[in-house]
């Protein structure tokens, strides 16, 4: 089993550009999302979704969107890329979306630079 | 909205000696879940507690929950290099319907040979 897999794992863009993070994961888990971590900021979450067709916001969620149309994978956009989002992000999924947590599984992580 | 204090931010021990690390937070948690993270790594489970009062081992590591669900612990007996990174604790608020951890921005511990 891969786990949690994100691609890519370094990316520099330009203001105004959009692009999309992915994340998939094998091991079923009902529960994925999305954290952006900073410098002295810890990890901020950014969207999650409790199951395909389900999406919510986080701590974080303006200038990004996500969608849950499978188990599997839980892309990220950036509609437009701004020198603010310049972060690390990484991806974490859990077996269940309820309310006593089980453990999280997080992602390599992807570098992202916003010029 | 609910809020995860860590201190400290930064700390530098000698290899051998003794590392804590506390976590408050603002409402009362559900459960809290502890983290390491290696430099240029991700953070990876180390925990969990969830009944008050709880205190769990892990070889040299010792995770405490307080009492009153709102405050968390960590401490590491005699520090090797090996324990080098980040350490972040993340609560579960106790209120209906929620999913969302809140991290605490982590202690980075330096363990000098």
């Amino acid at each position: 089993n891969a786990g949690v897999t994100q691609t890519p794992k370094f990316q520099v863009l330009k203001t105004g550009q959009s692009m999309t993070l992915q994340c998939a994961q094998d091991m079923n888990h009902e529960y994925m999302s999305w954290y952006r971590q900073d410098p002295g900021m810890g990890l901020r979450l950014i969207h999650y979704s409790v199951g395909a067709g389900i999406t919510d916001q986080g701590e974080v969620p303006n200038g990004y969107n996500v969608s849950r149309s499978t188990t599997e994978d839980f892309p990220l956009r950036l509609l437009s890329a701004a020198p603010s989002q310049t972060s690390v992000y990484f991806c974490a999924t859990k077996k269940q979306g309820v309310k006593w947590t089980d453990t999280q599984y997080f992602g390599p992580g992807t570098r992202l630079t916003v010029l | 909205g609910q809020q995860v204090m860590q201190i400290p931010q930064y700390q530098h021990v000698q290899e051998g000696e003794d590392f804590t690390t506390y976590c408050n937070s603002s409402t009362t948690l559900s459960n809290i879940q502890w983290y390491k993270q290696r430099p240029g790594g991700h953070p990876v489970f180390l925990i969990q507690l969830v009944k008050s009062g709880e205190v769990k081992k892990q070889k040299r590591l010792t995770f405490q929950f307080g009492e009153a669900k709102k405050n968390s612990s960590l401490h590491i007996t005699a520090t090797q290099t090996t324990d080098v990174g980040t350490y972040f604790c993340a609560g579960l608020d106790s209120g209906a319907g929620s999913y969302q951890l809140t991290f605490g921005k982590g202690t980075k511990l330096s363990v000098i040979p």
